[in-house]
């Protein structure tokens, strides 16, 4: 079955750690997107990619990076620069049409 | 069942009511409307969408409603059921490739029994 998945489920990282956040997709969808999620919270939009090697900043990019090498990976690095990284991470894709989907979203909490 | 104009971020009704949940949406140029619902921990999960050409859909137990003058969706749920305790968010977008979804505010439902 087609879908997009998020690895790990939980992650924990130490003050000033760099940690990546992993999404995959097998829906041939050409744009992904990163959302970030505090507790009580919608969803704010960390950064998107339209088309592989090409991605753009949402509203609150900063101390994030993203690359997008493959069609089918989209991989969130939380840097030691953002310095309240402790929420939920949902990886998105969508068809040209609109069709979203959603993944199952990586919890991560500083220690 | 309750029903409001404004957004409220909780709406707590009995089994069997129907629920009115109330969205205001930013952007005038979007034009393409989705309701979520997300349980917790978990990813946000599609009920119902429309795009700008319509002022209602209906889909099973569920409606949702488009006032472009004021910039206001509604989601009505019929019937509901102590399964449809969640948090639901609105989503607009300019259906565009490739555009992100902007969400709004969520509203927690609580159903009782």
């Amino acid at each position: 079955d087609g879908g997009i998945t998020q690895s790990p489920k939980y992650l924990f990282r130490k003050e000033g750690q760099n940690v990546t956040l992993s999404c995959e997709q097998n829906l041939n969808h050409d744009a992904m997107y990163w959302y970030r999620q505090d507790p009580g919270q919608g969803l704010r939009l960390i950064y998107y990619s339209q088309i592989v090697n090409d991605f753009q900043k949402g509203d609150i990019a900063e101390g994030y990076s993203v690359s997008r090498e493959k069609k089918e990976s989209f991989p969130l690095t939380v840097t030691s620069a953002q310095k309240n990284p402790t929420a939920f991470y949902l990886c998105a894709s969508s068809r040209i049409d609109g069709g979203y989907t959603f993944g199952s979203g990586t919890r991560l909490t500083v220690v | 069942g309750e029903s409001v104009g404004l957004h409220l971020p909780t709406l707590s009704v009995q089994e069997g009511d129907n629920s009115i949940i109330n969205c205001a949406y930013s952007n005038s140029a979007s034009d393409y409307f989705i309701w979520y619902k997300q349980e917790s921990g978990k990813g946000p999960q599609f009920i119902i969408d429309i795009r700008s050409n319509m002022d209602k859909r209906q889909g099973q137990r569920v409606t949702v409603l488009l006032n472009k003058t004021v910039k206001h969706l509604s989601l009505q749920i019929a019937a509901t059921q102590p399964g449809d305790s969640a948090v639901y968010f609105c989503a607009e977008t300019i259906n565009q490739a490739g555009t992100a979804l902007i969400f709004g505010k969520g509203t927690t439902l609580s159903v009782s029994s």
